[in-house]
């Protein structure tokens, strides 16, 4: 079964750099993966697909500071220059025959 | 820039059915390639997957749902919906429509809060 885990939360200060991780379960560390950004009181928003090569491709508007990496089961989002809206939850998203999965989610706090 | 925007009652009372509506703005419903998605948060909790309409009318749900979910899409409107059969209190959530495709999801609305309660 497909699954998708990320760490509950997450902190770091401003202006420095995080990096979120999304780990695919046993047999899926090809998968290819989004990532989305859900501030509060807002819908989500998608940030990048990211492949298992680490190719990514980020959506329109999302900036520089937004990366993605990829290392075995592992997708990663490095948020440079930290910004106080960056706090936010973010989650990776995935598909398996016609089924969309998320993660559980990252809370992401901006200290 | 394509943009949706849910609507519905806000407030549902046990057992009822549940409708919302996804409007689509700047953008073709009926396009190839697109999967129109309805999602859900429940109160304090992650993000969960309810189903798709593609633009042929074929649809997918989450095969973890009990089969109370009807998707259906309405291009004269440039709208999908939702319907929700039987609604409990565990159905309270903000409902999220979305465009994607077969992988991802891409563009999403703001959400909409349901209640369900007597």
């Amino acid at each position: 079964q497909l699954v998708l885990t990320q760490s509950p939360s997450a902190s770091a200060s401003l202006g420095a750099s995080v990096k979120l991780t999304c780990t695919l379960s046993s047999g899926h560390s090809s998968y290819a993966i989004a990532w989305h950004q859900h501030q509060p009181e807002k819908g989500p928003r998608h940030l990048m697909s990211l492949n298992s090569d680490g190719r990514h491709f980020k959506g329109d508007g999302i900036p520089d500071r937004f990366s993605g990496s990829s290392s075995g089961a592992e997708r990663y989002l490095t948020i440079s220059s930290l910004q106080s809206d960056d706090e936010a939850d973010y989650y990776c998203q995935t598909w398996d025959t016609g089924t969309q999965v998320f993660g559980g989610g990252t809370k992401l706090t901006v200290l | 820039q394509v943009q949706l925007q849910e609507s519905g009652p806000g407030l549902v009372k046990p057992s009822q059915t549940l409708s919302l509506t996804c409007t689509v703005s700047g953008g073709s419903i009926g396009s190839d390639g697109y999967y129109w998605n309805w999602i859900r948060q429940h109160p304090g909790k992650g993000l969960e997957w309810i189903g798709y309409i593609y633009h042929s009318g074929s649809t997918y749900y989450n095969p973890s749902l009990k089969s109370r979910f009807t998707i259906s899409l309405d291009t004269s409107k440039k709208q999908f919906s939702l319907k929700v059969m039987s609604v409990t209190a565990a159905d309270t959530a903000v409902y999220y429509c979305a465009r994607g495709s077969y992988q991802f999801l891409y563009v999403w609305g703001q959400g909409t809060l349901v209640t369900v309660s007597s």
